[in-house]
């Protein structure tokens, strides 16, 4: 069984279309994430969540939003498309407790292409 | 910004030899880890080490920190072709609940 899910595995689509990511957990976690990693590699935290909560959110365009109906699950969806946004976004999960945090799981990534 | 600098960005070995990768990182961290990343898969969780622990092992990794240099090496002795990979080292700071933040990553191709 996957422990994190994620589709679809590439998106390929036009500027200025709206698209979404979605993400499930099995693990019974608390927290869950969206990174994004660029051409070079370098990866950066979009979006946390703890029990459906947002609880962190980095400097991202107001075209990406993220819902968590439950805690098993964070989608990703992203409005107006641009050529920048294409990258690799990859979901995580984490059971946390309130002083240590332990390690995250990830998704096997959504390869988005905007052309 | 990425909290931790990975060195080497590349490293090429022979099978059999041991790589070492080092993670330097800008500030207190509650724990530091290690991730590798196979190409076109997911990031899977290697070890962790406590901000209150030198050294860790498993297996044919091991990893020290240093707090007070603010840096961390893996070591992978008797590497293996299936080790090539990128890895990652990812802090998380301290002073309660915080983000979990990837350093620039290491390429290793072991060499059969």
């Amino acid at each position: 069984d996957t422990a994190v899910s994620q589709t679809p595995k590439y998106l390929v689509t036009q500027m200025g279309n709206d698209k979404s990511i979605k993400c499930e957990q099995n693990l019974g976690h608390d927290t869950m994430y969206w990174y994004k990693q660029d051409s070079k590699k370098f990866l950066k935290i979009m979006f946390s969540y703890n029990n459906k909560e947002l609880i962190i959110n980095e400097t991202v365009p107001n075209r990406f939003s993220p819902k968590s109906p439950d805690k098993a699950h964070l989608n990703l969806h992203i409005n107006s498309l641009e050529l920048g946004d294409s990258a690799v976004y990859f979901c995580a999960s984490s059971q946390d407790t309130p002083t240590v945090g332990e390690k995250l799981f990830f998704g096997s990534g959504t390869q988005l292409s905007v052309l | 910004s990425q909290q931790g600098e990975e060195d080497p960005q590349a490293l090429s070995i022979q099978e059999g030899e041991n790589a070492t990768m080092n993670c330097s990182y800008k500030t207190s961290i509650n724990n530091l880890q290690w991730y590798r990343q196979n190409s076109g898969r997911g990031l899977v969780h290697l070890i962790l080490i406590r901000s209150n622990e030198r050294e860790k092992h498993s297996g044919r990794l091991r990893v020290t920190l240093d707090t007070s240099k603010k840096s961390s090496s893996l070591l992978i002795t008797a590497s293996r072709a299936a080790d090539t990979a990128s890895y990652f080292c990812a802090t998380r700071p301290s002073g309660g609940y915080q983000k979990v933040t990837f350093g620039t990553g290491t390429k290793l191709q072991v060499i059969p």
